[in-house]
């Protein structure tokens, strides 16, 4: 079985921009999470998906937002980009929502100038 | 609300010393707790849960609802346990929820 992909595995983008990253979970997987990575703060959750509806929602602005499609695969979109969005995004993925272990994706690191 | 507190951000030993990575939790239910870890170059994945009360690369973690821990133990360490480790919590359908993570360095 292929594990959690992540594209890209690299974005630069500047102050002001958008951007959108995407993860396809592993095959059977119906729940996708989003933790953002960074050095002082560890993982924090942004979102997790289940079956195309969000079920739980970090303590992030609405400018982090996310989808999720009907063959399980997702996407998350940061809108007005700013310094402190740099960071290391992870996806992952398991079969249900309940209490199984997570399969992490390898990550999107995203820097903004 | 859900807190897990490692209070530890490095952890050095020498190899063949005991371990013991340290891992604090708040929260009001029955919790679920998890150790994940990340080797250099990999990715983050699951090294055990409390509920399977196992032994995985000879870490075991027990769950004290007393003092509120689940701290990490290994009685030798190896240099291949260098790596980031990270204390995690979820309670029923609430997402998990990680520490900020220790690093362990296992000097030679």
């Amino acid at each position: 079985k292929a594990g959690v992909t992540q594209t890209p595995r690299y974005l630069i983008k500047t102050r002001g921009q958008q951007v959108t990253l995407s993860c396809s979970p592993i095959s059977g997987h119906r729940s996708v999470s989003w933790y953002q990575q960074t050095p002082g703060q560890g993982l924090q959750f942004l979102f997790e998906y289940f079956s195309e509806t969000q079920r739980n929602k970090g303590n992030f602005p609405g400018r982090f937002s996310g989808r999720q499609f009907s063959n399980s695969r997702s996407e998350m979109n940061v809108s007005t980009l700013e310094l402190g969005d740099s960071a290391l995004y992870l996806c992952a993925s398991r079969q249900l929502q309940t209490n199984e272990k997570l399969f992490f994706g390898s990550g999107t690191q995203l820097s903004v100038l | 609300a859900q807190r897990v507190t490692q209070p530890e951000k490095l952890l050095s030993v020498f190899k063949g010393a005991p371990v013991e990575l340290k891992c604090n939790y708040s929260y009001s239910g029955s919790p679920e707790l998890f150790w994940y870890v990340q080797y250099s170059r990999q990715r983050l994945q699951l090294l055990l849960r409390h509920i399977s009360r196992e032994s995985i690369k000879g870490f075991t973690a027990d769950l004290n609802k007393g003092e509120t821990s689940f701290h990490l133990k290994k009685p030798f360490a190896q240099e291949e346990d260098s790596a980031m480790y990270y204390c995690a919590l979820s309670g029923g359908n609430t997402p998990l929820v990680f520490g900020k993570g220790t690093r362990l360095s296992v000097i030679a």
